[in-house]
């Protein structure tokens, strides 16, 4: 399976603030995805990132608000914009398996705080 | 839209006992159902998985059944240790684009 790079693992941010979060892959990927893991909750998908196009959002997640760039088939980064304390969670990327749709594999989180 | 149901929320068993875990889905033309487990403090680790053309899949003391009329899978652990202690997700692939749900997880006690 694929080795994912996470960073930062954890930051505290002031609110009103943003975080850029970076996610590095060590094969090239189709799909890159981002999870939000709240304290003591489920993975809930906020979008896929994309190489060459726009990420796509899920339902109740805009890119105002989370900012995706996927430069390359290696990397993307997840920008939590405006930071209120409700945005405090694991933030989670995720590849697929060597089949396509299958074998997901997780990064190790960012811990955010925000105060 | 698409969901996965999972129970119960919290499990306890007596080391050595078997734990079992249910999940349903929505989308009955989900193909494709993981089993993550999560420690304290990490990240889910991907540890069994089964495919809708198969019907049980077992590795060591882990199995998965699935029932795809009624639409619930679940997840046999047998001859529980400590170190099964840990939240468990069902998930789901949603098939108009692949993306994996997770359920709500189950948190696994193991008792000594």
């Amino acid at each position: 399976s694929a080795v994912i790079s996470q960073k930062p693992s954890r930051d505290i941010c002031q609110r009103g603030t943003s975080l850029t979060i970076q996610c590095q892959v060590d094969s090239q990927v189709t799909m890159m995805f981002w999870y939000r893991q709240q304290p003591g909750q489920s993975l809930t998908l906020i979008a896929t990132a994309n190489q060459g196009s726009e990420a796509t959002y899920e339902s109740g997640f805009v890119i105002d608000k989370f900012p995706i760039s996927r430069p390359n088939l290696t990397f993307s980064t997840l920008t939590v914009s405006n930071m209120s304390p409700e945005d405090s969670s694991i933030y989670l990327c995720s590849v697929e398996g060597r089949s396509q749709g299958y074998g997901y594999t997780f990064g190790s989180g960012t811990r955010l705080t925000v105060v | 839209g698409e969901n996965v149901e999972q129970h119960p929320s919290t499990l306890s068993v007596q080391e050595g006992d078997s734990a079992v875990i249910k999940c349903t889905y929505s989308d009955s033309a989900s193909n494709y159902f993981p089993w993550y487990k999560q420690e304290l403090g990490k990240r889910p680790q991907l540890i069994i998985d089964i495919r809708s053309n198969v019907g049980e899949k077992k590795d060591q003391r882990i199995a998965v059944t699935l029932n795809k009329t009624a639409k619930h899978f679940s997840l046999h652990i047998t001859e529980t240790q400590p170190e099964d202690s840990a939240v468990y997700f069902c998930a789901a692939n949603r098939r108009r684009d692949d993306k994996i749900i997770f359920g709500k997880g189950t948190r696994l006690h193991i008792l000594p």
